[in-house]
C-alpha cells in the first residue's frame, strides 16, 4: 500500500524556471511533511518540512505548499538553478515527531537545463 | 561531526552468503533507522531502534534480515542468506528526539551498494 503519491516521476526545467513536484498522502494521522533531496551516490537529506498547521512555508527558492482538505502537498522551487538537479522525495509521518519513521514517495528526478 | 557512517560503501557477494551492514550513528542520536532504496520501490523503512531497542520491525522482509543495536554507536543490518532480489541501496539514518514537539529529522548516511550475484 503507497501511502504517499509522488509525480511526475521525472521532471526537466529550463534554468530560472520554476519546478513544482505534487504529493498526496491517504493517512489522515500524518502530522509531518518533509521534502528531501537526494544526490548521486548520496544519502537524502532533509530540504525543508512543514506541519499541517499551516498552509505554506518558505525557506530561500523552496516553498512547500499544503492543502489539508484535499491531502495534498507541494514542492516549488523558483528560479531553479543546475545544482538543483537532483532527486526529490516527499515523506510524511504520523505523530510521535516522526520517531516511527518517514513513508516516503517514489522520487522525483528532477533536471534543470542551463 | 562526521554523520552518520555506514560500511562498507559497496558489497558485492554471491547468493547464499551472508552479508553484514554496519552503521554508526550520529553521537547523541537516540532513534536509527535502515532503509533500503531501489527503483522499483523506492525508500522502504525497515526497522527501526529508540535507545537500542527495536520498535518496529514490520518492514523486514523476510526471516533472513535481522538488526541489531548492542550500543548506541553501533547498528548492524544481516542478511542471511542473501539473494540476487536484496541487490538495493541500505541507508541508515539516526535521530534525535528530545520530545513530541522536536523538529523529526532523520539524518542520513551515504548507503551501502549491495549486489548480490
Amino acid at each position: 500500500q503507497q501511502q504517499v503519491k509522488q509525480s511526475p516521476q521525472s521532471l526537466i526545467v529550463q534554468k530560472g524556471g520554476i519546478s513544482i513536484i505534487n504529493c498526496a498522502y491517504e493517512n489522515t494521522a500524518f502530522d509531518y511533511f518533509p521534502w528531501y533531496q537526494q544526490f548521486p551516490g548520496k544519502g537524502p537529506a532533509l530540504l525543508i518540512a512543514i506541519r499541517p498547521d499551516v498552509s505554506e512555508k518558505k525557506e530561500g527558492r523552496f516553498t512547500i505548499s499544503f492543502n489539508k482538505s484535499a491531502k495534498q502537498f507541494s514542492l516549488h522551487i523558483m528560479d531553479s538553478q543546475p545544482g538543483d538537479s537532483a532527486t526529490y522525495f516527499c515523506a510524511a509521518s504520523t505523530p510521535g515527531g516522526g520517531a516511527d519513521g518517514l513513508t516516503f514517495g517514489k522520487g522525483t528526478h528532477l533536471i534543470i537545463q542551463p | 561531526d562526521a554523520g552518520v557512517i555506514q560500511s562498507p560503501r559497496h558489497e558485492v557477494t554471491e547468493m547464499g552468503q551472508e552479508v553484514t551492514l554496519r552503521c554508526k550513528p550520529i553521537s547523541g542520536h537516540d532513534y536509527l533507522f535502515w532503509y533500503r532504496q531501489t527503483m522499483m520501490r523506492g525508500l522502504e523503512l525497515l526497522i527501526y531502534f529508540n535507545n537500542n531497542v527495536p520498535i518496529d520491525d514490520s518492514g523486514m522482509p523476510e526471516d533472513r534480515f535481522s538488526a541489531k543495536m548492542p550500543n548506541a554507536s553501533f547498528s548492524t543490518l544481516k542478511i542471511q542468506p542473501s539473494e540476487p532480489r536484496d541487490s538495493a541501496v541500505y541507508f541508515c539514518a539516526s535521530s534525535f528526539m528530545p520530545g513530541l514537539a522536536a523538529t523529526p529529522e532523520q539524518y542520513f548516511g551515504p548507503g551501502t551498494r549491495l549486489t548480490v550475484t
